[in-house]
């Protein structure tokens, strides 16, 4: 079966901050996805990685896969309060797609 | 642009109850799936679909069926509810799926079901 293990659970910092959350695996992915998302409603898609080292960045965001494609992380560099939500990664095999439990974050101004 | 819609939002049902709740995409997409979300578990899956008429279970199948009649829609059903069914319901959908090219998933809005 497998998993993705989310670290922290929960993450309160103040505006300006910066912060990495990690998602990990005993398993091997052949990509994985982070998601963001905000109460009442659904997740959206921030990236999706499929390379082993692969590195991506979204504005603020820098997002890294492992080398042997386990694991993953999330940079986030001077954090704003719209940062604030529940950040999942997702991975998957022959079309079905699990996430992990997710990092609560919480930008304070 | 509707993009994936669940009916009900919101519903409250007694234990022993039955229900059906209904997820619509209208972007053409094979890949249909229902998720539970409660506090602190993140998104779990429930059932999903690859196509039209198949369907295959997920992390969490126990209790809940489901239907691809058409591909449009994917129907979530709960024969005899219970306590332990209380959760947000999560319906999604993409494209077809390859290991190189894993499409985004769009989600709805979500469905809150309350069991008494």
């Amino acid at each position: 079966t497998q998993l993705l293990e989310q670290s922290p659970q929960f993450l309160s910092i103040q505006e300006g901050e910066n912060l990495t959350v990690y998602c990990n695996s005993s398993s091997v992915f052949s990509s994985l996805q982070w998601y963001r998302q905000e109460p009442g409603e659904g997740p959206v898609l921030l990236v999706t990685v499929v390379t082993g080292g692969e590195v991506k960045k979204l504005k603020r965001l820098t997002f890294q896969f492992g080398d042997a494609r386990k694991d993953s992380s999330l940079h986030i560099t001077a954090a704003q309060p719209g940062d604030t939500g529940l950040y999942l990664c997702a991975g998957g095999s022959q079309g079905n797609l699990i996430f992990g439990k997710g990092t609560k974050l919480s930008v304070k101004p | 642009n509707a993009g994936v819609t669940q009916t009900p939002k919101f519903r409250v049902l007694k234990t022993g109850q039955s229900m059906t709740l209904l997820c619509a995409q209208d972007m053409n997409h094979e890949y249909m799936y229902w998720y539970r979300q409660d506090p602190g578990m993140g998104l779990r899956l429930i059932h999903y679909s690859v196509g039209e008429g198949t369907t295959a279970k997920g992390e969490v199948p126990d209790g809940y069926n489901v239907s691809r009649l058409k591909k449009q829609n994917f129907l979530l059903g709960l024969e005899s509810a219970a306590p332990s069914q209380t959760s947000v319901y999560f319906c999604a959908s993409r494209t077809q799926w390859t290991s190189l090219t894993p499409g985004e998933l769009f989600f709805g809005e979500g469905s809150r079901l309350t069991v008494l």
